[in-house]
């Protein structure tokens, strides 16, 4: 059964510093996605991992993906109160392309 | 871009009710749209898989007579929830396949 663990699950960082969110996954899958969640909304997508050693930024968010580890990274430079809010990573399942889902991250920034 | 809509974005309804939420892709066609809820401070739980033309598939322990979805053509999946309870209240998201997944708006739903 394909599991999906995250850490932290909750980050409260301050402003100007630089943190790493973790994503585990249980076996082989075809794509790692990581989303963006504010309060009372829907999902806004941030990154698509598609292979070993895929690396993707944004802004001050780069993720990363190491598919034999079967970890992605989301890292943060220079924590801005912009980026709080709950991330979550998921992934694929190779036959019906359903998602599996981590618990997110709830992240706060604070002065 | 792949824009997907949902409407209503909130209803609340008196218990014993239906309520319908339709979820559009609106400038892709999808064959696959998936549907899924949300509590308060918790993840995504997915619901069923919304095919269109054929017979939606439900996941383990979701009921399929009260959680009736309809994929009656490539650009709109409906979900009624039959008799609603207060038990039901919750954030209700769809997606569409394009080929990733792309996120409705959501649609709050409050059964007093």
């Amino acid at each position: 059964e394909l599991k999906v663990e995250q850490n932290p699950l909750f980050l409260s960082m301050q402003e100007g510093k630089n943190y790493t969110i973790y994503c585990n996954y249980s076996t082989t899958s075809d794509r790692l996605y990581w989303y963006r969640q504010d309060p009372g909304k829907s999902l806004e997508s941030l990154f698509v991992l598609l292979s070993n050693g895929a690396v993707k930024q944004e802004g001050r968010l780069m993720a990363s993906l190491d598919t034999k580890a079967r970890l992605s990274t989301l890292h943060i430079t220079a924590a801005v109160h912009d980026l709080s809010a709950t991330y979550f990573c998921a992934v694929d399942t190779p036959n019906n392309r359903k998602l599996i889902w981590g618990l997110g991250t709830s992240l706060a920034v604070n002065p | 871009g792949a824009v997907v809509s949902q409407h209503p974005s909130w209803v609340i309804c008196k218990s014993g009710t239906s309520v319908k939420i339709e979820c559009r892709s609106l400038d892709f066609q999808a064959t696959t749209m998936f549907w899924y809820r949300q509590f308060p401070k918790q993840s995504l739980m997915l619901m069923a898989t919304s095919n269109e033309g054929s017979k939606a598939t439900y996941e383990q322990g979701v009921e399929k007579d009260k959680f009736l979805i309809n994929h009656a053509s490539l650009t709109l999946s409906t979900l009624t929830v039959t008799s609603a309870h207060p038990e039901d209240s919750s954030f209700y998201i769809c997606s569409a396949t394009h080929p990733t997944q792309y996120f409705g708006p959501g649609t709050r739903l409050l059964v007093l």
